[in-house]
């Protein structure tokens, strides 16, 4: 079955630095692979996707990188602010429309 | 605007009882899911969706079941509420593409 591995689980940052955040996955058929973002008490939210026909996309100051071969794909956030402050997801999908979800990232950026 | 909502928004019931979770979106999609999530585990796939009469297993689905009778609504019933189940509980809908919709969750505990 699907099966999605994310590291960090907490990731502690300096205001104005880079944070970089890994999946692993196990499905060699996963074909889209998004990035959500959920601050506390809320719902996720979608901030980032690819596909696997594309390498890298980028959207101001997050990207994602994804490695087909090696199954892994990366969400890159760079001049971090606090209200970056939150849990990240990552999460696969088929050809179904389902989603597999990593256990998430605790993101905190300190002033 | 269309919207996805989640009734209640809080919830304690007892051990034993039968509870209903309410998921209403109005986006017009086919496909609707249910999500638990548990600190440490991240987002969990309880059952989805893909239309009308249609429902499906998903990885944590023992003890909860899903019916759809209309393309707007997919109720999510605890057959018998343990205290393994006291959780956050995220209902979502999408497209024709993987876009998740999510709503704004239902915090379950039983006692």
């Amino acid at each position: 079955g699907e099966n999605v591995e994310q590291h960090p689980s907490t990731l502690s940052v300096q205001e104005g630095d880079s944070a970089v955040i890994k999946c692993t996955y196990s499905d060699s058929a996963s074909n889209y692979f998004p990035w959500y973002k959920q601050e506390l008490g809320k719902r996720p939210q979608l901030i980032i996707d690819i596909r696997s026909n594309v390498g890298e996309k980028k959207d101001q100051r997050i990207a994602v990188t994804l490695n087909k071969t090696a199954k892994h794909f990366s969400l890159h956030i760079t001049e971090t602010q606090p209200e970056d402050s939150a849990v990240y997801f990552c999460a696969e999908g088929g050809s179904n429309y389902k989603l597999t979800f990593g256990k998430g990232t605790l993101l905190t950026v300190n002033p | 605007d269309a919207e996805i909502t989640q009734s209640p928004r809080h919830k304690i019931t007892e051990t034993g009882r039968q509870v209903t979770l309410a998921c209403h979106q109005t986006w017009n999609h086919n496909n609707m899911f249910w999500y638990r999530q548990d600190l440490g585990h991240g987002l969990r796939l309880i059952h989805y969706s893909y239309g009308v009469h249609d429902t499906n297993k998903g990885e944590v689905s023992d003890g909860y079941s899903v019916s759809r009778s209309n393309t707007e609504d997919l109720p999510l019933t605890l057959e018998s509420a343990a205290s393994s189940q006291t959780s956050v509980y995220f209902c979502a809908s999408s497209g024709d593409s993987y876009g998740y919709t999510f709503g704004s969750g239902t915090r379950l505990t039983v006692v």
